[in-house]
């Protein structure tokens, strides 16, 4: 069984402050990864995803990720952050080899608030 | 981006009682909805994967005649909490996905709903 763990529930941070916000998988095969973004009173919102390929993927608002398959993990980073920024931020991942209804079943960490102070 | 819109945002009720959350797709044809429930400071848990016209999948450990999904259109998905108790508290979430079996397909997701029973 796959399993998230994002290491850190709560992220303060100043204002145009470089962040990373950290996440370790568990997993033996293969995964596809994701970062979700959500703001208050709203859904969750795509930033992100690695399928294949390069293992630094970029996303919207200036984020990227980076995938390390030998430390399983998949670090959220941005060099200067908004106030905007501030939200919460889940990290999920799928297994590309599941089958029928299995795929593309996302299994989410615990989330991680992201907290830009002026 | 697709538009998920869940009703009602927050609903507070009595033990013993039923409540009905909606889940539509506002834009796109939803072939598949995922039911997920967060309890607070935890990960967003699947219960159930539900494809327009067939019984819906339920995940390990979740009592399909309490948690009652129908999905009879493209565009609408529901989740009634039959004899609701105070345990059964929680934020309901619903993604949709016009993807096709097989197919991994962005899913999109509704901004929830608060479930409170007294």
């Amino acid at each position: 069984a796959q399993s998230v763990t994002q290491l850190d529930s709560q992220v303060p941070v100043f204002e145009e402050a470089p962040v990373e916000l950290r996440c370790n998988y568990s997993s033996s095969v293969s995964v596809y990864l994701f970062w979700y973004v959500q703001y208050p009173n709203q859904g969750l919102q795509l930033l992100l995803k690695y399928l294949s390929g390069s293992t630094l993927v970029k996303g919207i608002n200036g984020f990227e990720a980076e995938f390390n398959k030998s430390q399983t993990s998949f670090h959220l980073r941005k060099p200067s952050v908004h106030i905007s920024d501030t939200a919460e931020y889940f990290c999920a991942v799928s297994d590309p080899n599941a089958g029928g209804t299995s795929y593309g079943k996302l299994t989410f960490g615990q989330g991680t608030i992201l907290t830009v102070h002026p | 981006g697709a538009v998920v819109s869940q009703h009602p945002s927050w609903v507070i009720c009595k033990s013993g009682t039923s409540v009905k959350i909606e889940c539509r797709s506002l834009d796109f044809q939803a072939t598949t909805m995922f039911w997920y429930r967060q309890f607070p400071k935890q990960s967003l848990m699947l219960m159930a994967t539900s494809n327009e016209g067939s019984k819906a999948t339920y995940e390990q450990g979740v009592e399909k005649d309490k948690f009652l999904i129908n999905h009879a259109s493209l565009t609408l998905s529901t989740l009634t909490v039959t004899s609701a108790h105070p345990e059964d508290s929680s934020f309901y979430i619903c993604s949709a996905t016009n993807g096709l079996a097989g197919v991994l397909s962005e899913q999109f997701f509704g901004p929830g709903t608060r479930l409170t029973v007294l």
